[in-house]
């Protein structure tokens, strides 16, 4: 079992509407979630971490994460053609400072 | 501006040749990580150091060395005994266990 799994997609949502994207995780005791976006040919860019269960929201971004059902979401708001991109899930598992990664979900925003 | 360097851009390397890639960043970031990102593979953990003089091997270190000489900076030397070194290299740095600060790459492709 993979221990940080994300859909491949790609996720194809029209401008303007809520993109919803899901990574689940394996360890119950990991500790730090992060979402990364990264452009086609480019390095990926933090855009959001959350540690506690619940939401954190910054701006068109809400990061959900719940830790009894081990999944962490990213929801885009008002998706725009420049949110086409990978989002990459990254979780500490229990004991480690060093992410997990997962393979990253592709979205597609078209007009 | 506080960020992370990489360079060079793109890298071309011979059969039989070391090459290094540079990796400096003035963020005060205690760890510095190396990855390999391969078409529809992920993040492959390469090395990582979390203080001066120290560094651990990750995932696929064979082929790969590094140093950590000073805080600043964390060059990777791809040998050749690295068969397939053609990729997306990524250095990152961060605080320990928080989110990471990637540069911008470095494509190394095997002439």
């Amino acid at each position: 079992q993979k221990e940080v799994e994300q859909n491949s997609g790609p996720l194809s949502v029209p401008e303007g509407a809520i993109a919803s994207l899901n990574c689940t995780y394996s360890d119950r005791g990991s500790q730090s979630f992060f979402w990364y976006r990264q452009y086609s040919g480019k390095s990926p860019e933090l855009i959001m971490f959350i540690y506690s269960n619940g939401d954190k929201e910054d701006g068109r971004f809400t990061a959900q994460l719940n830790k009894a059902s081990q999944y962490v979401s990213l929801l885009i708001r008002d998706s725009q053609p420049s949110d086409s991109a990978t989002y990459l899930c990254a979780v500490n598992i229990r004991g480690s400072y060093i992410p997990t990664f997962g393979r990253g979900t592709s979205l597609i925003v078209h007009p | 501006d506080g960020g992370i360097t990489q360079s060079p851009k793109y890298l071309f390397r011979k059969e039989g040749q070391n090459v290094t890639l540079s990796c400096e960043q003035n963020l005060n970031h205690d760890a510095m990580y190396w990855y390999r990102q391969d078409p529809g593979q992920g993040l492959r953990l390469i090395y990582y150091s979390q203080i001066v003089n120290d560094f651990q091997k990750g995932d696929i270190a064979e082929g790969y060395s590094v140093s950590r000489e000073k805080k600043e900076s964390f060059p990777l030397t791809v040998t050749s005994a690295q068969k397939n070194p053609t990729a997306f290299y990524l250095c990152a740095s961060s605080i320990t266990g928080g989110g990471y600060t990637f540069g911008s790459g470095t494509r190394l492709t095997v002439v």
